[in-house]
This record gives structure tokens, sequence and C-alpha cells, in this order.
């Protein structure tokens, strides 16, 4: 079955600064690529996702970019704000609508 | 749309008792999960459903869990007996075919 890893596990930046969180999977079937951001005691919200047939996409500070070729995509957030600390999750399936497997989360800190 | 709705927001039980978890899916929504949140192994896929019917449940712990959706608007995940190692949040979650997840608010479970 499908495997996703993700880095790193906690980042730690200044407000102003970049963030970017990179995750690799395992199955070339997989087409479809989520992101959700996890605040403390919340359920996972859904803040971006990527399908297999486009290399980029954006919505205002975050990005997401897919390399289906190596198997990674990545998460970049500019202009980090307090209020984006949270846990970040990606995700792989092959379609949307369907199981997602997940990867391990990354804690973000954007210290003010 | 009130969301993915689940109860109860907390439970706390003793070991060896019955614990029942409930879930009530978007309307219109032909897809539910359910998936276990713990700090070692992040969130975990249990069983999910499509019309109703049980598509992959490999990742059912063991027999003691169980799960069922005996119509569109209803789901239920039953542990028993439970033990204190199925302590975590079990998280619903529902889409349509080719569509976006969205996650209930979860389901705090304490077994002491």
């Amino acid at each position: 079955g499908e495997n996703v890893e993700q880095h790193p596990s906690t980042l730690s930046v200044q407000e102003g600064d970049s963030a970017v969180i990179k995750c690799t999977y395992s199955d070339s079937a997989s087409n479809y690529f989520p992101w959700y951001k996890q605040e403390l005691g919340k359920r996972p919200q859904l803040i971006i996702d990527i399908r297999s047939n486009v290399g980029e996409k954006k919505d205002q500070r975050i990005a997401v970019t897919l390399n289906k070729t190596a198997k990674h995509f990545s998460l970049h957030i500019t202009e980090t704000q307090p209020e984006d600390s949270a846990v970040y999750f990606c995700a792989a399936s092959k379609t949307s609508g369907s199981r997602l497997t997940f990867g391990e989360g990354t804690q973000l800190t954007v210290n003010p | 749309d009130a969301g993915v709705i689940q109860s109860p927001r907390h439970e706390v039980t003793e070991m060896g008792q019955e614990v029942t978890l409930r879930c009530k899916p978007i309307s219109g929504h032909n897809s539910l999960f359910w998936y276990r949140q713990t700090m070692m192994r992040g969130l975990e896929l249990l069983i999910y459903f499509n019309n109703n019917v049980p598509i992959d449940d490999s990742g059912m712990p063991e027999d003691r869990f169980s799960a069922k959706m005996p119509n569109a608007s209803f789901s239920t995940l039953k542990i028993q007996p439970s033990e204190p190692r199925d302590s975590a949040v079990y998280f619903c979650a529902s889409a349509r075919t080719d569509e976006k997840l969205f996650f209930g608010s979860g389901t705090q479970l304490s077994v002491l």
C-alpha cells in the first residue's frame, strides 16, 4: 500500500519568514495530494490540494508543488504569521474522495 | 451544512467496557472514513465505507473493533472490550466521490 513520509517533524521560524514542508510517497498510482492544518484540539482542515496533472498550485500565502517523477510534493508558506502555528499533514490517494494515507505531521511554530 | 457530526466529544470509560462512537456524515457524501489519531502512530485509517458498504477494514486493529453503516446518514465504531491502549482521538470523515475529505470534530476517548 501507499507510504507517505514527511519532513521535518518540527519546524520553527520567525514571523515573516517562509516555511517549507516536504513529503514523499511510494505509490506511483497516487494522483491526489492534499494538505491539512490541525490546530491544537481541533479537527484537521484542508488548506490546499493538488492533482497529478498540475505541477504547482497557489492560494494567497500558501503554495504546493508536485514532482510526480520523483514522487515528492511540498508545502510552501510565505510571510508566516503566528496564527500559522499548527501541525500540518500531507496525504496521498489515488483520487480525491478515496482513502487518504497521511504523513506523520510537521509541528510548525511561528515565533513573533 | 453542519459538517460531519460526531458524538460524544469526550468519552471516559474503564477497561473492559463497551464504547460506541457515532458519526453523521455530510448529506450527499457517499464515502465515510474512520481515522484514529495518536502521538505515536499519527492519523491511521481504520475502515472506510462507500455507499454504506465497508470497502477496506484492514486498519481495524483487532476483533475488538467493529464498525457499521446502516444507512447513508449514520455510522458507528464500537470497541468491546475497551483497553487503555485504545485511548486516542477518533475522527470520522466524509467525502463525495472525487471531492475533498472533511473531518468531524473527533471523539477524545480515554480508557482507564
